[in-house]
């Protein structure tokens, strides 16, 4: 049972405009959330996180959103670039877990 | 700079067959973690150890074995590889609990067939 969801599996969007990806969990003992990039042939790499004590976080063009009530997180991209074309997966734990808890991943295309 | 080097990149093994995944790391990590991504389902955690000597078993164990002689290495065992098994490997390593600091590092991936 998928306890971390990511529905969209692909999402296509101009160079320059807002990419928007988003994910919902289902486990509400989860309390620290993860983006990852990955591109192919390569491993995943961190990008962005957010504990459940706030509700967005910022770095650079990246920010996430968490919306607790709703179990749903998303990640605003602005402005995108080409080099942004990649899949990105959203985790999440809950606390002293060990486990990342992965969605199925959200392949973007950055148009030029 | 390596950081966590997974050997070999591609395999293509019979049923019933065994074989090893190796990963290595160079950062001194104490944690070390091997996952499998298959489509459809994300990335789900077989194994992991948080230092030398140590292992356990994560999400999905059943079919592995793990050994961590070494702090820098974490090995994936198949004693009788099933095509259930065919998927992509992931070694990743992390200064502390990867579910708290988000240090956790992936090396390249590991393609396995299993016919």
């Amino acid at each position: 049972d998928q306890q971390v969801k990511q529905n969209s599996p692909s999402l296509s969007v101009q160079e320059g405009r807002i990419s928007i990806l988003n994910c919902d969990y289902t486990n509400s003992m989860f309390d620290y959330f993860l983006w990852y990039k990955k591109y192919p042939a390569e491993g995943p790499t961190f990008l962005i996180s957010i504990s459940s004590i706030k509700d967005k976080n910022e770095d650079g063009r990246f920010t996430v959103f968490l919306n607790k009530s709703a179990k749903h997180l998303s990640l605003h991209i602005v402005p995108s670039q080409p080099g942004d074309s990649a899949v990105y997966f959203c985790a999440a734990s809950g606390f002293g877990a060990n486990n990342l808890f992965f969605g199925t991943g959200t392949r973007l295309t950055v148009i030029p | 700079n390596a950081g966590v080097t997974q050997t070999p990149k591609f395999r293509v093994l019979k049923t019933g067959q065994s074989m090893t995944l190796l990963c290595a790391q160079d950062m001194n990590h104490e944690y070390m973690y091997w996952y499998r991504q298959d489509p459809g389902m994300g990335l789900r955690l077989i194994h992991y150890s948080v230092g030398e000597g140590t292992t356990a078993k994560g999400e999905v164990p059943d079919g592995y074995n793990v050994s961590r002689l070494k702090k820098q290495n974490f090995l994936l065992g198949l004693e009788s590889a099933a095509p259930s098994q065919t998927s992509v490997y992931f070694c990743a390593s992390s200064r502390r609990q990867v579910t708290r600091r988000p240090e956790a590092f992936f090396g390249q991936g590991t393609r396995l067939t299993v016919v």
